[in-house]
């Protein structure tokens, strides 16, 4: 069974940096991968926030931005603000099939 | 704007079958590449549970293969999943996705007697 592996929290404060990661069990990830990012708040719908490892949808932030790093999918946020806590999954293609990452909390602190 | 609405009986029988759709307004559907259907237990991550294509091709979760069946309805705007033999561990939010980047509110499914 594919196993798609985040970090379970981080701690940003505001103003600062961070970067998530997606990493996979079948081993590097790549562009083929197609890795989406969700932005989740409680009580809320999962949105989009990233697909094919680095394209923004038109409603993203600039401050969001995707990419692949050390065999792995990432996610990086550049200028936190309070409201970007939240909850953040990855999900990887695997041919047909999608797998979803973990999720990682994301606390600005 | 794109708009997704899930509906269904919000509580299924355990061994029954959970019955949704996903009515899509403000596009259509026809536009769509891929319907998709996600869900989330209660406190806990999502899981992808598979996708329908526009012209009507399926991939599904090897884990829930077995029990899915998705269709779509293009006269209706709308596209459907059903889960058979359900469990309490069927219990979850359910929500419908197109392309994966438009998604519904999401809709409670509690699998109890």
């Amino acid at each position: 069974q594919t196993v798609v592996t985040q970090e379970p929290s981080l701690t940003v404060s505001p103003g600062g940096t961070v970067t998530l990661t997606c990493g996979s069990s079948t081993g590097a990830v790549t562009s083929t991968y197609d890795a989406h990012w969700f932005q989740q708040k409680p009580g809320q719908a999962p949105r989009a926030l990233i697909s094919g490892t680095s394209n923004k949808h038109s409603w993203t932030p600039a401050r969001f931005s995707g990419s692949l790093l050390g065999g792995k999918a990432a996610l990086t946020l550049s200028g936190a603000q309070p409201e970007d806590e939240a909850d953040y999954y990855c999900l990887l293609s695997y041919g047909g099939s999608w797998v979803f990452g973990g999720g990682t909390k994301v606390t600005v602190l | 704007q794109v708009q997704l609405q899930e509906s269904g009986p919000g509580l299924v029988k355990p061994s029954g079958t959970l019955s949704l759709t996903c009515a899509v307004s403000g596009d259509s559907i026809t536009n769509t590449d891929w319907c998709s259907w996600v869900r989330q237990p209660p406190g806990k991550g999502l899981e992808w549970i598979g996708e329908l294509s526009h012209s009507g091709g399926t991939n599904y979760n090897p884990s829930l293969k077995s029990r899915v069946t998705m269709s779509l309805d293009r006269s209706k705007q709308q596209f459907s999943l059903m889960l058979s033999s359900v469990t309490a561990g069927d219990t979850a939010i359910y929500y419908c996705a197109r392309n994966l980047d438009d998604w519904g509110q999401g809709t409670l499914v509690t699998v109890s007697s």
